[in-house]
């Protein structure tokens, strides 16, 4: 199993602004995934993040909206830019281990 | 596309009850189905996971089944608890990337005490 520390839990923040939420796993994995949730929606991917390369983004996602890193193997960032009310969302984080996919607890975004 | 759809949306039940969620997916060519609860505002949490070759996987009180050929899933809960409420939500893979889910869009279980 994983255990996936995302930060931060929470933030409310205002129109225009950038977000950077932090992925920390207890375990190196080489694929890293982020997910958007929507208000009453199912989860949806935005990109797929690996170790040395540039992150592979889902239909109706783009790098400058949501810039991924992923400097090591236990780590990586999504920053939200630009920010508008219909960011607000949550943003989950995940890993693969074995043909598992674990989560983070997830950031609750809401934007003024 | 694959396609994931979750019924009911909603359940509500008295405690001890025994329930089932379906969940049925539209390409039975799956590597895969995975079970998970979401608690309100937080994160998701794996529950079973059935390989394409399997029928049914059991943890505790939860026993989920999975027949390919006519694209659906069952989680079963026995004995259900106020603990038990939550969202269920369950994947499959979209292709052999199987971090890349397609999730449905889940049943929110309410036991009541």
């Amino acid at each position: 199993s994983a255990v996936i520390s995302q930060k931060p839990s929470r933030d409310i923040c205002q129109r225009g602004t950038s977000l950077t939420i932090q992925c920390q796993v207890d375990s190196q994995v080489t694929m890293m995934f982020w997910y958007r949730q929507q208000p009453g929606q199912s989860l949806t991917l935005i990109a797929t993040a690996n170790q040395g390369s540039e992150a592979t983004y889902e239909s109706g996602f783009v790098i400058d909206k949501f810039p991924i890193s992923r400097p090591n193997l236990t780590f990586s960032t999504l920053t939200v830019s630009n920010m508008s009310p219909e960011d607000s969302s949550i943003y989950l984080c995940s890993a693969t281990v074995g043909e598992k996919l674990f989560f983070g607890s997830g950031t609750q975004l809401s934007v003024l | 596309k694959q396609e994931v759809t979750q019924i009911p949306a909603a359940l509500s039940v008295p405690e001890g009850e025994n329930l089932v969620l379906n969940c049925s997916f539209t390409d039975s060519a799956i590597y895969n189905l995975q079970w998970f609860r979401q608690d309100p505002g937080k994160g998701l949490t794996s529950l079973l996971l059935i390989q394409s070759s399997q029928r049914e996987q059991t943890s505790g009180r939860l026993n989920a089944s999975l027949d390919k050929s006519s694209g659906r899933s069952t989680l079963y809960i026995a004995a259900s608890q106020p603990g038990d409420s939550a969202t269920y939500l369950c994947a499959v893979p979209s292709s052999s990337n199987t971090g890349k889910l397609i999730f449905g869009q889940g049943t929110t279980l309410q036991v009541k005490p």
